[in-house]
């Protein structure tokens, strides 16, 4: 069964430094998201991504954040200067038509994203 | 904002007994969804509902959407160790069409 991969898993950086986070969506899917999970805490969505642009996104995906799709297979999340606070699991999803009208979300398994 | 409450946050019961587990909101959904998910791995679809009072069965698993579609219930028959996770809702809102997950109920199957 086709799925979302992720790379890398775990990620450590430094206060400050630059991370992109890669996502290999379901190839016929159209519709692509990112979301956070704090340690504990809920699944969060940040942005959702939708025919090259953004379609909507949260009061989290701040200037600090961005996405792109720079070839027809990988999503990206770029986090330009990582804060404490950015320590997270990081899950891309795509899903076959918008999510909102309740077409499913596929997950990948995740970055663990941790900021020293 | 709109809130989901999972509860219980933390279940653990013996294989072979049967429990429920609910999501809770005070707005209305237009449609929910049931997410498990286990440790290093992303969460796994289970099931959508959306209309006012539907119940959906997936094997052992009966979910249910409240008749005003603001909560819903996974009731789980002779669970099993392999049902073992975090079961997540996540409701899309019936007003602005925002996602949101509720914090998860644990469930652990003791053998």
């Amino acid at each position: 069964e086709p799925e979302v991969t992720q790379t890398p898993s775990h990620q450590v950086t430094q206060m400050g430094q630059e991370v992109i986070l890669r996502c290999v969506p379901i190839s016929n899917h159209l519709y692509f998201y990112w979301y956070r999970q704090i340690l504990g805490q809920k699944v969060e969505f940040l942005v959702s991504f939708y025919n090259n642009e953004i379609s909507e996104k949260s009061e989290i995906f701040d200037d600090q954040f961005s996405v792109e799709r720079p070839d027809g297979s990988n999503f990206t999340l770029k986090i330009r200067s990582t804060k404490l606070e950015d320590s997270a699991m990081y899950f891309c999803a795509s899903s076959e038509e918008d999510n909102r009208q309740g077409s499913p979300l596929h997950f990948g398994n995740g970055t663990r994203l941790t900021v020293t | 904002t709109q809130l989901l409450e999972q509860s219980p946050q933390f279940l653990s019961i013996q294989e072979g007994e049967n429990l429920t587990v609910y999501c809770n909101s005070s707005s209305v959904f237009s449609s929910l969804q049931w997410y498990r998910q286990e440790p290093g791995e992303g969460p796994v679809l289970l099931v959508t509902v959306v209309t006012g009072g539907e119940v959906k069965k997936l094997k052992r698993l009966t979910f249910q959407f409240g008749d005003a579609r603001k909560d819903s219930s996974l009731h789980i028959t002779a669970a099993q160790t392999g049902d073992t996770g975090l079961y997540l809702c996540a409701g899309v809102g019936n007003r602005d069409d925002k996602i949101i997950f509720g914090k998860g109920t644990r469930l652990h199957i003791l053998p």
